[in-house]
Parts: structure tokens; C-alpha cells; sequence
């Protein structure tokens, strides 16, 4: 089970923001790795993976953007909120199966 | 460059089937799993089941289990999604996503499925 808090979260524009995630085990692999995994979702589009494995971030996504943590408790951190950034965003696990998502953070701009 | 393009809505009614594909292109078809997805009005993504490109090995959740088939089309690089016995709480979106292992790189577009009598 993931579990993501907060649940809605409105920001200031560039202002810092961070969603939590939990799990209710280790998302640590037999081979070291972690598979954590964010995604972003806009309104109307299809999701979008931010980070793997924790902290790494894919191609194209703004350095603003960047994850922590281990075992697990993780952390997406947004250094300066832009008004692009307006979605819904998911943690997900991908060391057990069913694969499972936390049940989705909105983020929106005060 | 890699894309995933799923075919269109779909509107069905209640006990009926839908197939929807997932055309893939820009890599090594067989060297990737492909994942269905579904995504509720205004729920989370839940996991269906996937297909082992490669040797077309398939597995699937425990709540989709019995209605949900995963094949795959290796000359037309597409992979295929049917759901049977659709029922009101079928309605949802259904994405196609590329595993490069434990994650999800590369997603279709989407397919809204609409059941309604």
C-alpha cells in the first residue's frame, strides 16, 4: 500500500513544495535498488514519470523537480512551483506485484 | 523517438467486450513488457496485468483475472487489451505503458472505454 499525503496541496507560485510517500514495506529490491517511482499527470493527459529509482530524473524534466528518501518514506520536492506544474502527481512501487500507485496528490496554485 | 498510440473511445454496453490496441514504435519491440492500466473518473491508476514481449508469458491482477486478455502482434509491434463482461464500473481510461523494469517509461495516449446500457 502506498500512502500519499497531502492529499491537496495549493501552492503560492514560486513557492517550495513537497509531497510525501509511504509504503507499507521496504521498496528495496534484492539487487539494491529502490523502485520508487513519481509520476505527473495534467489535466487530460496521460501520466508522466518524473523520477526513478528515488531520485533519478528523466530527460527533460526541470531540475526543480527532485526526490528523496529510502526503505520506506520518500519525498518529491519542488524547489519553485510554476504554474506548468499544476496536476495531480503519484508515487508508485514497482518491487511487488500488483505494482500499486499512492492515491494521487493535486497540486494548484493559490 | 519511442511512442505508444492506443486506438479510440470506445462505447460499449453492459456483458459486451472491448479490444483495445497499443501500436508501439521507436525501439526493440520484444526487448520490453507492456502494462494495461486503468483509470477511473477521478481515481487513481490500477494495475491489470502484463505481456512478456518476448516469450508472450502474461500475468494478471487477481481483480481482472478471468475477464482480461493481454496478447501481442510481433510483426505489427502491437499489443492488445481485451476486457469482458463489461459492467458501469468499467468506465474508465486505459493506458498502455512501456516497463523498463519496475517502472513505467513511455505511456499510450489513452482510451476512454464508456459502458452504458
Amino acid at each position: 500500500v502506498m500512502i500519499q499525503s497531502p492529499l491537496s496541496l495549493p501552492v503560492t507560485l514560486g513557492q517550495p513544495a513537497s509531497i510525501s510517500c509511504r509504503s507499507s514495506r521496504s521498496l528495496v529490491f534484492s539487487d539494491g535498488n529502490t523502485y520508487l517511482n513519481w509520476f505527473q499527470q495534467r489535466p487530460g493527459q496521460s501520466p508522466r514519470r518524473l523520477m526513478y529509482k528515488i531520485l533519478n530524473r528523466d530527460s527533460g524534466v526541470p531540475d526543480r523537480f527532485s526526490g528523496s528518501g529510502s526503505g520506506t518514506d520518500f519525498t518529491l520536492h519542488i524547489s519553485r512551483v510554476e504554474a506548468e506544474d499544476v496536476g495531480i502527481y503519484y508515487c508508485m512501487q514497482g518491487i511487488d506485484w500488483p505494482p500499486t500507485f499512492g492515491q494521487g496528490t493535486r497540486l494548484e496554485i493559490k | 523517438q519511442v511512442q505508444l498510440v492506443q486506438s479510440g473511445a470506445e462505447v460499449k454496453k453492459p456483458g459486451a467486450s472491448v479490444k483495445i490496441s497499443c501500436e508501439t514504435s521507436g525501439y526493440t519491440f520484444t526487448n520490453y513488457a507492456l502494462h494495461w492500466l486503468r483509470q477511473a473518473p477521478g481515481q487513481s491508476l490500477e494495475w491489470m496485468g502484463y505481456i512478456n514481449i518476448g516469450n508472450s508469458n502474461t500475468k494478471y491482477s487477481e481483480k481482472f483475472q478471468g475477464r482480461v486478455t493481454i496478447t501481442r502482434d510481433t510483426f505489427a509491434s502491437t499489443v492488445y487489451m481485451e476486457l469482458g463482461n463489461l459492467r458501469s464500473e468499467d468506465t474508465a481510461v486505459f493506458y498502455c505503458a512501456r516497463d523498463p523494469g519496475g517502472s513505467y517509461d513511455y505511456w499510450g495516449q489513452g482510451t476512454l472505454v464508456t459502458v452504458s446500457s
